[in-house]
């Protein structure tokens, strides 16, 4: 299986703040890779598909990038909704999984 | 409106059967790949397995970590997933989340549709 690790687990940061989290894949991969959201007692939300597609309605603050084995989910500049968990999911027709997660709290 | 509503969740002993529906509605169930996916209490998000739709043989993949205890099934007569879990382990207690496929090429067969989740506790 294709194993994702994402980094940082956690992550303080404070509103207009730029934020990277990471998404490593333990091999070369297609460039099907998604960004997901998810609050508490909410279902995942999707962000970005194909590495840096923005999904429809999604803000452009949001921004994916990467290949091969980095993948990377940029927020340009923080606002109060976007404190959340945020997952990467490498995904083919075969299989799918999720990186660990990320937690961003507000500093 | 589009909803995918789990049941079928409880506490189950070690060794033990359980088995999942997941009932969708608002959209053309039998279009659509299904998946199940879980999330253990403080852990992340776990994928447990897929099955596609009649157009695709009604294929089906698991994680590893299910395979050969866990069956997913369908029945598009009755827009109902199923996930019949045997010879449950400690490890499996999680909350089970449905979740559709997007339809369309492999760059969008992301999840756009999950359910609210069923939570199964595995227990002496």
């Amino acid at each position: 299986d294709i194993q994702m690790t994402q980094s940082p687990s956690a992550l303080s940061a404070s509103v207009g703040d730029r934020v990277t989290i990471t998404c490593r894949a333990s091999q070369s991969i297609s460039p099907w890779v998604a960004w997901y959201q998810r609050k508490p007692g909410r279902a995942p939300k999707l962000l970005i598909y194909k590495a840096s597609s923005l999904e429809s309605g999604v803000s452009s603050r949001f921004s994916g990038s990467g290949s091969e084995t980095e993948f990377t989910l940029t927020i340009s500049s923080l606002q109060p909704d976007d404190f959340a968990t945020y997952y990467c999911q490498q995904y083919n027709v075969y299989q799918t999984t999720f990186g660990q997660g990320t937690k961003l709290e507000i500093k | 409106e589009v909803q995918l509503v789990e049941s079928g969740g409880g506490l189950v002993q070690p060794g033990g059967s359980l088995r999942l529906s997941c009932a969708a509605s608002g959209f053309t169930f039998s279009d659509h790949y299904m998946d199940w996916v879980r999330q253990a209490p403080g852990k992340g998000l776990e994928w447990v397995g897929r099955i596609r739709n009649k157009a695709n043989s009604y294929g089906i993949d698991y994680a590893a970590s299910v395979k050969g205890r866990f069956i997913i099934s369908r029945d598009d007569s009755k827009n109902s997933l199923y996930l019949q879990m045997n010879s449950l382990k400690t490890d499996d207690t999680a909350v089970y989340y449905c979740a559709r496929v997007r339809l369309g090429p492999v760059e969008l067969k992301t999840f756009d549709i999950w359910g609210q989740g069923t939570m199964v506790t595995v227990s002496s």
